[in-house]
């Protein structure tokens, strides 16, 4: 699988749009691009996921640049509640197993 | 609510005991999976079943085994306990082996387990 560049940390204001970058320079054709937060001592919450379209949900939205080397996840109105490590993960589907492997991540600081 | 139930919450044991982690999976889900989350190395796959049969290995220790029941409920056993075992153990379910990319995962809200 692709490895992943985060920045280690980010802040955002409270109500404003926070948007987390995401670098994978060597993703493959077959690799999706899937986004996970864990809020402390949480487990992982799985936030959205795209391979080449960007992708929106009640969560978020997944804008993946036309060569695939990056990606953004947007947070559009940031609560406290969104303070978290997001994760960016590529992962090949198909295949005989599935691993996610988790990098260090973003942590993500929402500011009254 | 990830639908994921991961008991008991803490755990507190002595250098050298066995423990048993338990999960049980979203309802409908046929995989399970197990993680590993101290302080010094993130979040590390140790294993994963599909429909009771090991389906991935990861960086699972031999002192350390799982298996899923008929049910679908999992079991992490672990043993001769060290005081490096202390960490977080995350249990997760998805619906399908992991040949469909529409099969995120869903993690429990994991076991502190304290070895002293």
């Amino acid at each position: 699988d692709a490895k992943t560049t985060q920045p280690p940390s980010m802040d955002c204001a409270e109500g404003r749009a926070a948007n987390l970058p995401c670098n994978h320079s060597t993703i493959s054709g077959n690799e999706y691009v899937y986004w996970y937060r864990q809020i402390h001592s949480q487990g992982p919450q799985y936030i959205i996921h795209g391979l080449k379209n960007n992708e929106t949900n009640e969560m978020a939205s997944l804008i993946i640049t036309e060569d695939r080397k990056s990606s953004t996840l947007i947070l559009p109105h940031a609560t406290l509640r969104d303070t978290a490590v997001y994760y960016c993960i590529v992962r090949v589907e198909g295949g005989s197993n599935y691993k996610l492997t988790f990098g260090k991540g973003t942590l993500l600081t929402v500011n009254p | 609510d990830s639908g994921v139930t991961q008991t008991p919450k803490h755990l507190i044991t002595a250098t050298g005991q066995r423990v048993t982690l338990r999960c049980s999976p979203r309802s409908g889900d046929l995989s399970v999976y197990w993680y590993q989350q101290s302080l010094d190395q993130g979040l590390q796959f140790l294993i994963q079943y599909y429909n009771g049969e090991e389906r991935a290995k990861g960086n699972i220790l031999e002192r350390f085994s799982a298996q899923q029941f008929p049910d679908l409920h999992s079991e992490l056993n672990l043993s001769s306990l060290e005081l490096g075992d202390s960490a977080l153990y995350f249990c997760a379910s998805s619906v399908g082996p992991g040949d469909s990319y529409n099969s995120p995962l869903h993690f429990g809200n994991g076991t502190r387990l304290t070895v002293t």
